[in-house]
């Protein structure tokens, strides 16, 4: 039962482009959402997070949407760049002292130039 | 560079062998989690250990156990290896939500 779903799969976007992907969970108890950067032989890194007491969250270039009654949320990279490009991994946890990260399956975000 | 090492990078080991790899968390980090990563199954919980003791256990084999240390660092240690395990093995910590990934450690077997 897979409780994060994430699309799409893959994503080719033009430099300058908008990049959105998407995520849904079926947890009503999770209350951590990070988003993670990976590239090609590197370890997992912490994008950008939230909680469901706000519905979006920006930080430089990335934002996160949630929409807590649709179980979903959302990356969106604004002016995507070349060096964005990697995996993307959105996860789902409940906020308390260590609980472990429900991972989506990825998406592989080409940005071209 | 997150603050996690974990050693070795790469390990080529046969079928039936078995396998110790090491997490040094953050300074100050008491929770260390194991993940597994695999082209099929993506990236997957296995154990979770808080200043010592394990906390939570996820789609772990019997195969494969863990402990934490005094030092807090963590070792995860996989027997009877089969072609199947052949992934990259991270760990990650935390002092609170954030969890912070080491570099991982690959294994193949062979």
């Amino acid at each position: 039962q897979q409780q994060v779903k994430q699309s799409p799969q893959s994503l080719i976007v033009q430099k300058g482009g908008i990049s959105i992907i998407n995520c849904a969970y079926e947890n009503t108890a999770f209350d951590y959402f990070p988003w993670y950067q990976q590239f090609p032989g590197k370890g997992p890194a912490l994008l950008i997070a939230i909680r469901p007491d706000v519905s979006e969250k920006k930080e430089g270039r990335f934002t996160i949407s949630f929409n807590k009654s649709a179980k979903q949320f959302s990356l969106h990279i604004m002016d995507s760049q070349p060096g964005d490009s990697a995996t993307y991994f959105c996860a789902a946890s409940k906020v308390q002292a260590g609980t472990a990260l429900i991972f989506g399956k990825g998406t592989t975000l080409s940005v071209s130039s | 560079d997150s603050g996690v090492t974990q050693t070795p990078k790469h390990l080529i080991t046969a079928t039936g062998q078995r396998v110790t790899l090491r997490c040094s968390p953050r300074s100050g980090d008491l929770s260390v989690y194991w993940y597994q990563q695999s082209l099929d199954q993506g990236l997957q919980f296995l154990i979770q250990y808080y200043n010592g003791e394990e906390r939570a256990k996820g789609n772990i084999l019997e195969r494969f156990s863990a402990q934490q240390f005094p030092d807090l660092h963590s070792e995860l240690n996989l027997s009877s290896l089969e072609l199947g395990d052949s992934a990259l093995y991270f760990c990650a910590s935390s002092v609170e939500e954030e969890q912070y990934f080491g570099p991982g450690t690959r294994l193949t077997v062979t």
